[in-house]
């Protein structure tokens, strides 16, 4: 079916806020990442889940990141008090196990104004 | 440390000509697999090949095939009969076969011309 949907496409915020940001995976797909794209960089790792549990939350730059993904498939990457600093694309990606290819999502992209 | 290096930020090549982009990686693992993503303006990571570092012929798709040197930890992607729509980022990246994180390079911005 469809492929890795994020929404919104696009997210201003004012420094301070707290923001979401959601990851549709490819149906049937158990393995789910976030990465993040400052300008000019390739992506960087955030966090994997498998299924419902996050499996590996190293790639978390600090306690004002969150991510859930509560019925192992949709999952939601969480901001408090967002800071310039924050300011990027956020990337999601599935696949169908923890060592299979990944296919990622068109972004988010963050500003923090 | 793991680490993949694109030397390349922007490349340009004419339309239906050949391209060659660059990647090195550093790791002492032994079993591996590496990727070329494109983004283009739209964001969207598109796959564009995958080698698995056991298998010693090259992986090829279509208009694109890599050069895979293990032993010199280099991994380049050649593009052949270059279109407009081979414009974009590519991003070469990197995955130990006992993780799931991929580590990327910092791209590089490839322009084909008419």
């Amino acid at each position: 079916g469809a492929g890795v949907s994020q929404t919104p496409s696009n997210k201003v915020t004012e420094k301070g806020k707290y923001v979401e940001l959601r990851c549709d995976p490819i149906s049937g797909h158990t393995a789910l990442y976030w990465y993040r794209q400052s300008l000019g960089q390739g992506p960087e790792f955030l966090i994997y889940f498998q299924g419902t549990g996050a499996a590996d939350d190293s790639g978390l730059p600090n306690d004002r990141f969150f991510a859930v993904r509560p019925e192992g498939s949709v999952s939601t990457l969480k901001i408090q008090r967002t800071e310039r600093g924050d300011s990027a694309v956020y990337l999601c990606a599935s696949s169908l196990g923890p060592r299979e290819t990944q296919y990622f999502g068109p972004g988010t992209r963050l500003l923090v104004l | 440390a793991q680490t993949v290096t694109q030397s390349q930020p922007e490349m340009s090549v004419q339309e239906a000509e050949t391209v060659t982009l660059s990647c090195t990686y550093d790791t002492s693992e032994n079993n591996y697999y590496l990727f070329w993503y494109k983004q283009p303006p739209s964001r969207q990571m598109i796959l564009v090949i995958r080698q698995e570092a056991y298998k010693q012929q090259n992986a090829t798709e279509n208009r694109f095939s890599v050069n895979f040197q293990k032993a010199a930890k280099s991994f380049s992607l050649k593009i052949s009969d270059s279109q407009l729509g081979d414009t974009a980022m590519y991003f070469c990246a990197f995955c130990t076969s006992g993780t799931y994180k991929y580590i990327f390079g910092t791209g590089t911005r490839l322009k084909v011309l008419a």
